[in-house]
């Protein structure tokens, strides 16, 4: 069964630093979707992706926040100068619209970021 | 501004035995979907079910079901002979009709299955 994969896993950076969250969205979705959920708390929407722009974003998504869609299979989310508070579990998700005309989201693994 | 409520911060239920877990939602908007995904430990998001607010039937998938109440905005989720695998997070979420539109989340119930 197709599914939505996320690089790296678990990911490390020193305050001020870029990171570059890294995910494969499954092959005929259309939207696609960064979430974050900070430790103990609920998941937040970030950022929604479509036709190679960004289409919705939340308050969250501050000008430190990118994406990107570089190729026909990755989707990135980039952090330009990691704060400490940035440090979460940063989920991409991707959705296709289904006869009920319900966009189902399917969300990959996830990828921890620890900024210390 | 839409708003998902889960009241129950954890519940705890035996093994075999059948649990309710609670959401209410607040929105202006006619047109939405509403979901339960499940967070077991490993942090990934599993979608469990989803209801379309068109639909006045409730939705069932194998031993997990809904109460979608339209008029009060509520949402519960019942698990049926609940296994040790249920065991986990479970996270209410709304939105809107819209592919663009991001989902909106409760805070959560942490479920408990006692053996």
């Amino acid at each position: 069964e197709p599914e939505v994969t996320q690089t790296p896993s678990h990911q490390v950076t020193q305050m001020g630093q870029e990171v570059i969250l890294r995910c494969v969205p499954i092959s005929n979705h259309l939207y696609f979707y960064w979430y974050r959920q900070i430790l103990g708390q609920k998941v937040e929407f970030l950022v929604s992706f479509y036709n190679n722009e960004i289409s919705e974003k939340s308050e969250i998504f501050d000008d430190q926040f990118s994406v990107e869609r570089p190729d026909g299979s990755n989707f990135t989310l980039k952090i330009r100068s990691t704060k400490l508070e940035d440090s979460a579990m940063y989920f991409c998700a991707s959705s296709h619209l289904w006869t009920s005309g319900s966009y189902e989201q399917y969300f990959g693994p996830g990828t921890r970021l620890t900024v210390t | 501004a839409q708003t998902v409520t889960q009241s129950q911060p954890e519940m705890s239920v035996q093994e075999a035995e059948t649990v309710t877990l609670s959401c209410t939602y607040d929105t202006s908007e006619s047109d939405y979907y509403l979901f339960w995904y499940k967070q077991p430990p490993s942090r990934q998001m599993i979608l469990v079910i989803r209801q379309e607010a068109y639909k006045q039937q409730n939705a069932t998938e194998n031993r997990f079901s809904v109460n979608f109440q339209k008029a009060a905005k509520s949402f519960s989720l019942k698990i049926s002979d609940s296994q040790l695998g249920d065991a986990a997070m479970y996270f209410c979420a709304y939105r809107t009709g819209g592919g663009a539109d991001g989902l909106t989340f409760g805070k959560g119930t942490h479920l408990i299955i006692q053996p």
